[in-house]
């Protein structure tokens, strides 16, 4: 079946200006998370989902990061007012359900450049 | 709050000579997964250990979670070039919350 996918790809933007990340989950799966890896680094957890609730918003970097999910499926990630700092691969993974007993299946991930 | 450190970042092997990777938890874990990231792809799901002490194999990968629940290994023998790629450790808390806190990774290269 269909694995996780991640639009856009690659996302070039200017700095100030917002970008929206969008997942497409495995069909089933009601959790779902989003992770940030820049250049060479580890997997910063951001934010995950169970159902369409966000149990765990700890891990996003400040005000100007938001996500929802909507359906019990597709989630989109919001970045206002993009910084250069924000420049970064984001991935997204979703589970059977949440826990962390459970895989996580990654999606390609949407590289953000922000100029 | 949790973190899990990751050693070493960077390996260069000969191809046929073992790697290890280390990874310590700063609390005790309900488990742990291993994840393969090859360049320019996405992680993906090696393996996971849950009991105290468990060592588990997957041909030439071998996976151990420490008594303490504290720090595992992934050992490879005899490397070969498909091998290459980044190894991340990823560990959960004990209230099951669903965060996975992932290590740094450790970047495999093996030289034919």
């Amino acid at each position: 079946g269909a694995g996780v996918s991640q639009s856009p790809s690659n996302k070039v933007t200017e700095k100030g200006k917002d970008v929206e990340l969008r997942c497409d989950p495995i069909s089933g799966h009601t959790a779902l998370y989003w992770y940030r890896q820049s250049l060479g680094q580890g997997l910063e957890f951001l934010i995950y989902f169970q159902g369409n609730s966000a149990p765990d918003k700890s891990g996003l970097p400040s005000d100007r990061f938001s996500a929802e999910r909507t359906g019990g499926s597709v989630s989109t990630l919001t970045i206002q007012r993009t910084q250069q700092e924000d420049s970064a691969v984001y991935l997204c993974a979703s589970s059977l359900i949440a826990g962390v007993i459970h895989e996580q299946f990654f999606g390609p991930g949407t590289r953000l450049t922000v100029l | 709050g949790q973190q899990v450190m990751q050693i070493p970042q960077y390996q260069h092997v000969q191809e046929g000579e073992d790697f290890t990777t280390y990874c310590n938890s700063s609390t005790t874990l309900s488990n742990i997964q291993w994840y393969k990231q090859r360049p320019g792809g996405h992680p993906v799901f090696l393996i996971q250990l849950v009991k105290s002490g468990e060592v588990k194999k997957q041909k030439r990968l071998t996976f151990q979670f420490g008594e303490a629940k504290k720090n595992s290994s992934l050992h490879i023998t005899a490397t070969q070039t498909t091998d290459v790629g980044t190894y991340f450790c990823a560990g959960g808390g004990s209230s099951n919350t669903g965060k996975l806190i992932f290590g740094q990774g450790t970047t495999l290269q093996v030289k034919p």
